[in-house]
């Protein structure tokens, strides 16, 4: 069946740069997307990657994607202390406009000043 | 941007009562709204897809008479947990499909935290 999955920890310095890994079973997945949980709250969609890309950038933000090897990363640069959270991987398994999403355990990223 | 709102927040209720969450989606129309649950420190548990004006498909072990849903609008879904008992105590999270969008992303709602006493 379909799995995700992630480190549960990492911690890094301010200023420093995150790099938070995730590798998913399912290769016929088309979206994959990242999602920052804080304390108490829902989930937020940081960003998502299509399947035939490789790279994207968004800000602070990078997502690799290597699809032979099925590992999805995000890159944060220039962390603070408000980037700590839980961040969650997830790919979308079924097609169209249905589909669902499977979540990784999600990796608590603490940073510290 | 997409907002989906979640009431109540926090509910705390007795073994034995019904409590039920509502999920909206704000400024965009949602034909699909899936119910989660999440433990402490765990991942999120999809419990059942919400189609508007059909019935909920359920996720296997999870008992449908015990969950309720109703999708009764394209912005509405709502989620009753009848005859709680305090092993329902969880955090219950609900996202809904943008119809509109490319990339049929989920939005999230800010979850409801509920304790059965």
């Amino acid at each position: 069946g379909e799995d995700v999955e992630q480190s549960l920890f990492l911690s890094v310095r301010e200023g420093d740069s995150s790099v938070i890994n995730c590798t998913y079973t399912d290769s016929s997945s088309t979206y994959l997307y990242w999602y920052k949980q804080e304390p108490g709250a829902g989930l937020q969609l940081l960003t998502y990657i299509f399947s035939n890309m490789d790279m994207k950038q968004d800000q602070r933000l990078t997502v690799l994607l290597n699809k032979k090897d099925k590992h999805l990363s995000l890159r944060i640069a220039d962390t603070q202390t408000g980037d700590s959270a839980i961040y969650f991987c997830a790919e979308k398994v079924g097609g169209g406009s249905q589909g669902n999403l499977i979540f990784g355990k999600g990796t608590k990223l603490s940073v510290k000043p | 941007g997409a907002v989906v709102s979640q009431h109540p927040s926090r509910v705390i209720c007795k073994s034995g009562t019904s409590v039920k969450i509502e999920c909206r989606s704000l400024d965009f129309q949602a034909t699909t709204m899936f119910w989660y649950r999440q433990f402490p420190k765990q991942s999120l548990m999809l419990m059942a897809t919400s189609n508007e004006g059909s019935k909920a498909t359920y996720e296997q072990g999870v008992e449908k008479d015990k969950f309720l849903i109703n999708h009764a609008s394209l912005t509405l879904s709502t989620l009753t947990v009848t005859s709680a008992h305090p092993e329902d105590s969880s955090f219950y999270i609900c996202s809904a499909r943008d119809r509109g969008s490319y990339y049929n992303e989920q939005f999230f709602g800010p979850g409801t935290r509920l304790t059965v006493l």
